[in-house]
């Protein structure tokens, strides 16, 4: 089975602080992914990565960043956390190029105060 | 740019009823992927039916059956004998086929309720 994990269930952060989100999948996956999910939206891709050190730019971007510097590891980083970026996040990993399925991990439900 | 509507924010069914769930996409892409996606309360999201766009005959996994009607740009889920673990967000995706494409773009979500 394809386990993505992330680092935490809950968060609570101060408005300024900066946070990291992690996630781990364990199935040699090239590609992840870091979304955003808030009521009546969906979700929304932040960032994805197709390879190490690789990135790409998702549909909502501002006031997030993200490192991979190890193929089963995908950071997002918020440099000054906001109170408008209080949302669930999940990541995602997936295989190849066409159209194989994405697998989640739990998501990470981010307070910011 | 591609869109994905789901028209019904919130869905309840009798358990062992059948329920369809609505969705609609606009792209002008002729070869793309669609999916369901479950999200179960306090769950992990996991995949329910894909459907390639080139294939003419509906996807079905056990009680879950897709209406894909590519001149209509709709793509609906039916769950048949609905479920009490059927209690869920799903979320309807799209992803074209070409090149380097590995974006989902999703739709709003659907919350489904199964009643007793």
């Amino acid at each position: 089975d394809v386990k993505v994990t992330q680092s935490s269930r809950y968060l609570v952060k101060r408005t300024g602080e900066k946070v990291f989100l992690e996630c781990v999948q364990d199935m040699d996956h090239e590609n992840m992914f870091w979304y955003r999910q808030d009521p009546g939206l969906g979700l929304r891709l932040i960032y994805f990565s197709y390879d190490v050190k690789m990135k790409e730019k998702g549909d909502i971007p501002e006031g997030y960043s993200v490192s991979r510097e190890k193929k089963e590891r995908f950071s997002l980083i918020l440099e000054s956390a906001s109170t408008n970026q209080t949302s669930m996040y999940l990541c995602a990993s997936s295989f190849g190029l066409s159209s194989n399925e994405q697998y989640f991990g739990p998501g990470t439900r981010l307070t910011v105060t | 740019a591609q869109t994905v509507t789901q028209s019904q924010p919130e869905m309840s069914v009798q358990e062992a009823e059948t329920v369809t769930l609505s969705c609609t996409y606009d792209t002008s892409e002729n070869n793309y992927y669609l999916f369901w996606y479950k999200q179960p309360p306090s769950r992990q999201m996991i995949l329910v039916i894909r459907q390639e766009a080139y294939k003419q005959q509906n996807a079905t996994e056990n009680r879950f059956s897709v209406n894909f009607q590519k001149a209509a740009k709709s793509f609906s889920l039916k769950i048949s004998d609905s479920q009490l673990g059927d209690t869920a967000m799903y979320f309807c995706a799209f992803k074209v086929s070409s090149g380097s494409a590995r974006q989902l773009t999703f739709g709003s979500g659907t919350q489904l309720t199964v009643l007793p």
